[in-house]
C-alpha cells in the first residue's frame, strides 16, 4: 500500500515552454501533497505544500507564478513549470500523506530544459 | 526553524558487517516524529524506519534499528548484516506532531557504500 506515482519520469523541453508533472496517490487518499526539488548529491528542498481544494503554500524563494500547483482531488496534484529555463532543470519529487505521521514519495521526474 | 544534521557525508561498510549512521536534530518540542529514508540510485525515496518521540523503545525493522536518545536529540540508524542493496543515500527527517502542514525537515544525507 501507500504507492505514489509521478508522470512523466523524464522530460526534455525547449526553453520557454511549460511542463506539467502529475503526482498521484494510487491506493490512498492524500489530503496533503508536497513538491520537492533535488539537486545532484543534495538533500530535498521543499517547494510547496498542496492541500486538496485549496491554494498551495509556497516556501520562501519559490516563485508561485512559475511553479503552478493544482491539487484537484484527493489523489492528484500537478506541478506546472511555466516558461521553463535551463536553470529549472532538476529532479522534482512529490510526496503524499495518508496519515499525519508519514510521507510517501513518488519516483521523481527528471526535467531537462534545453 | 528545526534543523537536522547528518555529520557523515559518506560512509562505507563491508558486506555482512554493521554500520551506524548519525543524525542529530534541534527542536524545542516534546512530541515529534523521526524518520530514516533511503534513496538508492533509482532516486525513489523509501521509508526505512520511523520513531515516535513519546516512545522510549527504539524502533526496529528487520536489519534496521535506531538508537533514539531524546535528551541528546540524537537518532542514529544501525544497519546490521549489510547487503549490497543497502548502498544508497540515507536521509534523516524530523516532523512535528502538531504541525498540520506535515512539513518534514531533512538532513543533508549520508552516502553509504557497501563493499563486497
Amino acid at each position: 500500500g501507500a504507492v505514489v506515482s509521478q508522470h512523466p519520469s523524464r522530460v526534455i523541453c525547449k526553453s520557454g515552454t511549460s511542463v506539467k508533472i502529475e503526482c498521484r496517490s494510487l491506493d490512498f487518499q492524500a489530503t496533503t501533497m508536497f513538491w520537492y526539488r533535488q539537486f545532484p548529491k543534495q538533500s530535498l528542498m521543499l517547494m510547496a505544500t498542496s492541500n486538496e481544494g485549496s491554494k498551495a503554500t509556497y516556501e520562501q524563494g519559490v516563485e508561485k507564478d512559475k511553479f503552478l500547483i493544482n491539487h484537484a482531488s484527493l489523489t492528484l496534484s500537478t506541478l506546472t513549470v511555466t516558461s521553463a529555463h535551463p536553470e529549472d532543470s532538476s529532479f522534482y519529487i512529490c510526496s503524499a500523506t495518508s496519515s499525519p505521521e508519514t510521507q510517501y514519495f513518488g519516483p521523481g521526474t527528471r526535467l531537462l530544459v534545453l | 526553524a528545526q534543523t537536522v544534521t547528518q555529520s557523515q557525508p559518506e560512509m562505507s561498510v563491508q558486506e555482512a558487517e554493521t554500520v551506524t549512521l548519525s543524525c542529530t536534530y534541534d527542536t524545542s518540542e516534546s512530541d515529534y516524529y523521526l524518520f530514516w529514508y533511503k534513496q538508492p540510485p533509482s532516486r525513489q525515496m523509501i521509508l526505512v524506519i520511523r520513531q515516535e518521540a513519546y516512545k522510549q523503545q527504539n524502533a526496529t525493522e528487520n536489519r534496521f534499528s535506531v538508537n533514539f536518545q531524546k535528551a541528546a536529540k540524537s537518532f542514529s540508524l544501525k544497519i546490521s548484516d549489510s547487503q549490497l542493496g543497502d548502498a544508497a543515500m540515507y536521509f534523516c527527517a524530523y516532523r512535528h506532531t502538531w504541525n498540520t502542514g506535515n512539513q518534514f525537515y531533512f538532513g543533508t544525507g549520508t552516502s553509504l557504500t557497501v563493499i563486497p
